[in-house]
């Protein structure tokens, strides 16, 4: 158990619908990550946010959007959703800001759109 | 633009024999690099990484090799163990995120 939580585990929608994944970080860590995996692909970074401001930002469509809040724990929203966002969804958190020599994983929301 | 990649997405071994997980990365600026292995409903784990300065890191059962000039580093996992059987990721550290390969699925066969 890495500490990381993500909820939904899944979540199956229609094309044109909005969700928000919901992520909370390991007690401590002050950063989080978002990733997607789609199909046979590795992870692709979408967004970094640190202590409630965000950080870095990935390959990360404009439908999308993210937010950490004052308890750290992140959401992010997905909208106007297609077929070819249907993924695996990590979050990941680290201690620092220039977090990337470990994040821990939650264990991902699989998202199918419909 | 795939900054890291692994070729292989299989690899089948016997229990008890050598697996080598291989990993090619492109931009020469990278200095450390990571292994993360992922269970089927699970978020990848962390599990060996190795700096730039070394060209081997060893931990149990599992070593890393790094070749800085060849831009190529392997996960050497002897022996191998069913439990072994996996996802592996090679990643590598950019400013502010870890660039992952596509992942090598292990299968060891008892």
């Amino acid at each position: 158990d890495s500490g990381v939580t993500q909820t939904p585990k899944h979540l199956i929608t229609a094309t044109g619908q909005r969700v928000t994944l919901r992520c909370s970080p390991r007690s401590g860590d002050l950063s989080v990550y978002w990733y997607q995996q789609s199909l046979d692909q590795g992870l692709q970074f979408l967004i970094q946010y640190y202590n409630g401001e965000e950080r870095a930002k990935g390959n990360i469509l404009e439908r999308f959007s993210a937010q950490q809040f004052p308890d750290l724990h992140s959401e992010l929203n997905l909208s106007s959703l297609e077929l070819g966002d249907s993924a695996l969804y990590f979050c990941a958190s680290s201690v620092g800001r220039e977090g990337v020599s470990e994040q821990y994983f939650g264990p991902g929301t699989r998202l199918t759109v419909t | 633009d795939q900054q890291v990649k692994q070729n292989s997405p299989s690899l089948s071994v016997q229990e008890g024999r050598i697996s080598i997980l291989n990993c090619d990365y492109t931009n020469s600026m990278f200095d450390y690099f990571l292994w993360y292995k992922k269970y089927p409903a699970e978020g990848p784990t962390f599990l060996i990484s190795i700096s730039s300065i070394k060209d081997k890191n060893e931990d149990g059962r599992f070593t890393v090799f790094l070749n800085k000039s060849a831009k190529h580093l392997s996960l050497h996992i002897v022996p191998s163990q069913p439990g072994d059987s996996a996802v592996y990721f090679c990643a590598a550290p950019g400013a502010n995120n870890l660039f992952f390969g596509t992942g090598t699925r292990l299968t060891v066969i008892p």
